[in-house]
Protein backbone atom coordinates (compact mmCIF):
# COMPACT_ATOMS: atom_id res chain seq x y z
CA UNK A 1 0.00 0.00 0.00
CA UNK A 2 1.19 3.82 -0.50
CA UNK A 3 2.51 5.29 2.23
CA UNK A 4 0.56 8.83 0.75
CA UNK A 5 -2.61 8.43 -0.67
CA UNK A 6 -5.09 11.40 -2.37
CA UNK A 7 -8.41 10.98 -2.95
CA UNK A 8 -9.82 11.35 -5.71
CA UNK A 9 -7.47 11.29 -8.23
CA UNK A 10 -9.29 12.77 -10.87
CA UNK A 11 -12.16 15.32 -10.66
CA UNK A 12 -14.11 17.50 -13.11
CA UNK A 13 -16.08 20.49 -11.16
CA UNK A 14 -17.84 23.80 -12.58
CA UNK A 15 -17.12 27.27 -11.60
CA UNK A 16 -18.55 28.35 -8.18
CA UNK A 17 -18.73 24.43 -7.34
CA UNK A 18 -17.26 23.77 -3.36
CA UNK A 19 -14.67 20.56 -3.74
CA UNK A 20 -12.67 18.78 -1.42
CA UNK A 21 -9.17 16.63 -1.66
CA UNK A 22 -8.08 14.52 0.27
CA UNK A 23 -4.86 12.99 1.30
CA UNK A 24 -4.23 9.99 3.89
CA UNK A 25 -0.55 8.82 5.07
CA UNK A 26 0.69 6.23 6.77
CA UNK A 27 3.77 7.15 7.74
CA UNK A 28 3.30 8.77 11.24
CA UNK A 29 4.86 11.91 10.08
CA UNK A 30 3.71 15.23 11.70
CA UNK A 31 4.43 17.75 9.33
CA UNK A 32 2.00 18.00 5.45
CA UNK A 33 1.85 19.91 2.74
CA UNK A 34 -0.27 21.01 -0.25
CA UNK A 35 1.01 21.80 -3.42
CA UNK A 36 0.28 22.39 -7.09
CA UNK A 37 1.45 22.10 -10.08
CA UNK A 38 1.49 24.25 -13.12
CA UNK A 39 3.49 23.67 -16.19
CA UNK A 40 6.14 25.90 -16.33
CA UNK A 41 5.89 26.94 -12.53
CA UNK A 42 6.88 23.86 -10.56
CA UNK A 43 5.14 23.09 -7.50
CA UNK A 44 3.99 26.17 -5.14
CA UNK A 45 2.88 25.67 -1.75
CA UNK A 46 -0.73 26.19 -0.77
CA UNK A 47 -0.77 25.41 2.81
CA UNK A 48 1.47 23.20 5.09
CA UNK A 49 0.88 21.58 8.54
CA UNK A 50 3.34 20.70 11.00
CA UNK A 51 1.35 19.54 13.35
CA UNK A 52 -3.02 18.38 14.32
CA UNK A 53 -3.04 22.01 16.17
CA UNK A 54 -0.60 23.81 13.66
CA UNK A 55 -1.66 25.16 10.21
CA UNK A 56 0.25 27.98 7.86
CA UNK A 57 -0.58 29.78 4.74
CA UNK A 58 2.04 28.82 1.65
CA UNK A 59 2.63 31.05 -0.84
CA UNK A 60 -0.32 30.76 -2.84
CA UNK A 61 -3.19 30.39 -0.05
CA UNK A 62 -5.91 32.77 -1.61
CA UNK A 63 -9.01 30.73 -2.88
CA UNK A 64 -8.40 27.54 -0.61
CA UNK A 65 -8.77 26.52 3.06
CA UNK A 66 -7.41 23.59 4.93
CA UNK A 67 -8.11 20.96 7.22
CA UNK A 68 -6.25 19.15 9.36
CA UNK A 69 -8.47 16.13 10.83
CA UNK A 70 -5.74 14.15 12.20
CA UNK A 71 -2.01 13.53 12.17
CA UNK A 72 -3.09 11.15 9.63
CA UNK A 73 -5.51 13.42 7.12
CA UNK A 74 -4.95 16.68 5.79
CA UNK A 75 -7.98 17.81 3.45
CA UNK A 76 -7.37 20.88 1.07
CA UNK A 77 -11.08 22.78 -0.11
CA UNK A 78 -11.74 25.13 -2.91
CA UNK A 79 -14.51 26.84 -1.70
CA UNK A 80 -15.83 28.08 -5.04
CA UNK A 81 -13.49 26.88 -7.52
CA UNK A 82 -12.45 29.13 -10.71
CA UNK A 83 -10.78 27.94 -13.86
CA UNK A 84 -7.79 28.85 -13.08
CA UNK A 85 -7.57 26.34 -10.18
CA UNK A 86 -7.75 23.79 -12.71
CA UNK A 87 -3.84 22.45 -11.99
CA UNK A 88 -2.50 18.85 -10.31
CA UNK A 89 -2.49 18.92 -6.64
CA UNK A 90 0.38 16.99 -4.66
CA UNK A 91 0.00 16.18 -0.78
CA UNK A 92 3.83 15.72 0.95
CA UNK A 93 4.72 14.78 4.40
CA UNK A 94 8.00 14.99 6.08
CA UNK A 95 8.99 14.34 9.34
CA UNK A 96 10.60 16.17 11.78
CA UNK A 97 14.39 16.06 10.76
CA UNK A 98 15.26 19.95 10.87
CA UNK A 99 16.24 21.28 7.02
CA UNK A 100 17.76 18.13 5.86
CA UNK A 101 13.99 16.54 6.28
CA UNK A 102 12.63 14.95 2.89
CA UNK A 103 9.40 15.01 1.76
CA UNK A 104 7.30 12.27 0.11
CA UNK A 105 4.82 12.68 -2.61
CA UNK A 106 1.46 11.22 -3.03
CA UNK A 107 0.47 10.56 -6.60
CA UNK A 108 -1.28 13.69 -6.98
CA UNK A 109 -5.21 14.48 -7.75
CA UNK A 110 -5.91 16.52 -11.63
CA UNK A 111 -8.05 19.18 -11.36
CA UNK A 112 -10.29 20.33 -13.94
CA UNK A 113 -12.75 23.62 -13.26
CA UNK A 114 -14.90 23.81 -16.65
CA UNK B 1 14.90 35.26 -0.69
CA UNK B 2 15.61 32.10 -2.67
CA UNK B 3 15.11 30.43 -5.98
CA UNK B 4 16.05 27.75 -7.71
CA UNK B 5 16.21 28.05 -11.97
CA UNK B 6 16.01 25.02 -14.18
CA UNK B 7 17.43 26.59 -17.22
CA UNK B 8 16.40 24.25 -19.45
CA UNK B 9 12.66 23.47 -20.06
CA UNK B 10 13.17 20.50 -22.46
CA UNK B 11 15.87 18.23 -22.72
CA UNK B 12 16.25 15.24 -25.52
CA UNK B 13 18.37 12.59 -24.80
CA UNK B 14 19.48 9.56 -27.31
CA UNK B 15 18.96 5.93 -25.19
CA UNK B 16 22.39 5.29 -23.84
CA UNK B 17 24.02 8.80 -24.08
CA UNK B 18 24.39 10.74 -21.22
CA UNK B 19 22.42 12.90 -19.25
CA UNK B 20 23.19 16.37 -17.23
CA UNK B 21 20.74 18.29 -16.17
CA UNK B 22 21.68 22.43 -14.44
CA UNK B 23 20.18 23.40 -11.12
CA UNK B 24 20.98 26.62 -10.07
CA UNK B 25 19.85 28.24 -6.57
CA UNK B 26 20.53 31.72 -4.71
CA UNK B 27 20.30 30.79 -1.36
CA UNK B 28 21.94 33.44 1.84
CA UNK B 29 22.83 30.37 3.84
CA UNK B 30 23.99 26.63 3.54
CA UNK B 31 21.47 24.84 1.34
CA UNK B 32 19.74 21.56 1.69
CA UNK B 33 19.10 20.57 -1.63
CA UNK B 34 17.38 17.87 -3.72
CA UNK B 35 16.19 16.27 -7.03
CA UNK B 36 13.05 14.17 -7.44
CA UNK B 37 11.91 13.02 -10.12
CA UNK B 38 8.15 12.90 -11.90
CA UNK B 39 7.28 10.13 -14.32
CA UNK B 40 3.86 10.50 -16.70
CA UNK B 41 0.84 9.77 -14.22
CA UNK B 42 3.00 9.70 -11.16
CA UNK B 43 4.00 11.66 -8.28
CA UNK B 44 7.22 12.81 -7.12
CA UNK B 45 9.74 10.39 -6.06
CA UNK B 46 12.93 11.46 -4.17
CA UNK B 47 16.56 11.21 -6.72
CA UNK B 48 19.22 12.15 -4.23
CA UNK B 49 19.77 15.19 -1.60
CA UNK B 50 22.71 16.83 -0.57
CA UNK B 51 23.06 18.48 3.38
CA UNK B 52 26.85 18.51 3.73
CA UNK B 53 30.02 16.35 3.21
CA UNK B 54 31.11 14.98 -0.57
CA UNK B 55 30.12 17.39 -3.17
CA UNK B 56 29.15 14.36 -5.39
CA UNK B 57 25.85 12.50 -4.46
CA UNK B 58 24.87 9.33 -5.39
CA UNK B 59 21.17 8.26 -5.56
CA UNK B 60 19.00 5.96 -7.01
CA UNK B 61 18.25 4.77 -10.47
CA UNK B 62 22.45 5.70 -11.53
CA UNK B 63 21.42 9.49 -11.07
CA UNK B 64 24.15 11.60 -9.50
CA UNK B 65 24.77 15.41 -8.47
CA UNK B 66 27.17 17.13 -7.77
CA UNK B 67 27.03 20.12 -5.65
CA UNK B 68 29.22 23.05 -6.50
CA UNK B 69 28.91 26.04 -4.44
CA UNK B 70 31.41 28.76 -6.03
CA UNK B 71 29.08 28.31 -8.95
CA UNK B 72 25.75 28.31 -6.85
CA UNK B 73 24.76 25.07 -8.93
CA UNK B 74 23.76 21.41 -8.61
CA UNK B 75 23.31 19.05 -11.50
CA UNK B 76 22.48 16.33 -11.93
CA UNK B 77 23.93 13.76 -14.03
CA UNK B 78 22.94 9.78 -15.86
CA UNK B 79 25.80 8.78 -17.79
CA UNK B 80 23.65 6.08 -19.77
CA UNK B 81 19.73 7.01 -20.00
CA UNK B 82 17.47 4.14 -20.71
CA UNK B 83 13.83 4.74 -21.90
CA UNK B 84 12.32 4.92 -18.72
CA UNK B 85 14.08 7.67 -17.84
CA UNK B 86 11.89 9.74 -19.68
CA UNK B 87 10.09 12.25 -16.69
CA UNK B 88 10.00 15.46 -15.60
CA UNK B 89 12.94 16.39 -13.21
CA UNK B 90 12.52 18.75 -10.49
CA UNK B 91 15.50 20.60 -8.51
CA UNK B 92 14.36 22.06 -5.01
CA UNK B 93 15.87 23.92 -2.31
CA UNK B 94 15.10 23.76 1.35
CA UNK B 95 14.63 26.90 3.38
CA UNK B 96 16.07 26.89 7.53
CA UNK B 97 11.91 27.40 7.65
CA UNK B 98 11.94 23.76 6.58
CA UNK B 99 9.67 24.76 3.55
CA UNK B 100 10.73 23.50 0.22
CA UNK B 101 10.92 25.67 -2.86
CA UNK B 102 11.16 23.85 -6.41
CA UNK B 103 11.95 24.91 -9.75
CA UNK B 104 10.12 24.91 -12.79
CA UNK B 105 11.55 21.29 -13.65
CA UNK B 106 13.38 19.85 -16.77
CA UNK B 107 11.44 17.75 -19.17
CA UNK B 108 13.36 14.52 -20.64
CA UNK B 109 12.49 13.30 -23.57
CA UNK B 110 14.34 9.72 -24.57
CA UNK B 111 14.81 8.38 -28.24
CA UNK B 112 15.25 5.29 -29.53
Amino acid sequence: DADVTQTPRNRITKTGKRIMLECSQTKGHDRMYWYRQDPGLGLRLIYYSFDVKDINKGEISDGYSVSRQAQAKFSLSLESAIPNQTALYFCATSDLLGASETQYFGPGTRLLVL
Amino acid sequence: AQSVTQPDIHITVSEGASLELRCNYSYGATPYLFWYVQSPGQGLQLLLKYFSGDTLVQGIKGFEAEFKRSQSSFNLRKPSVHWSDAAEYFCAVARNDYKLSFGAGTTVTVRA
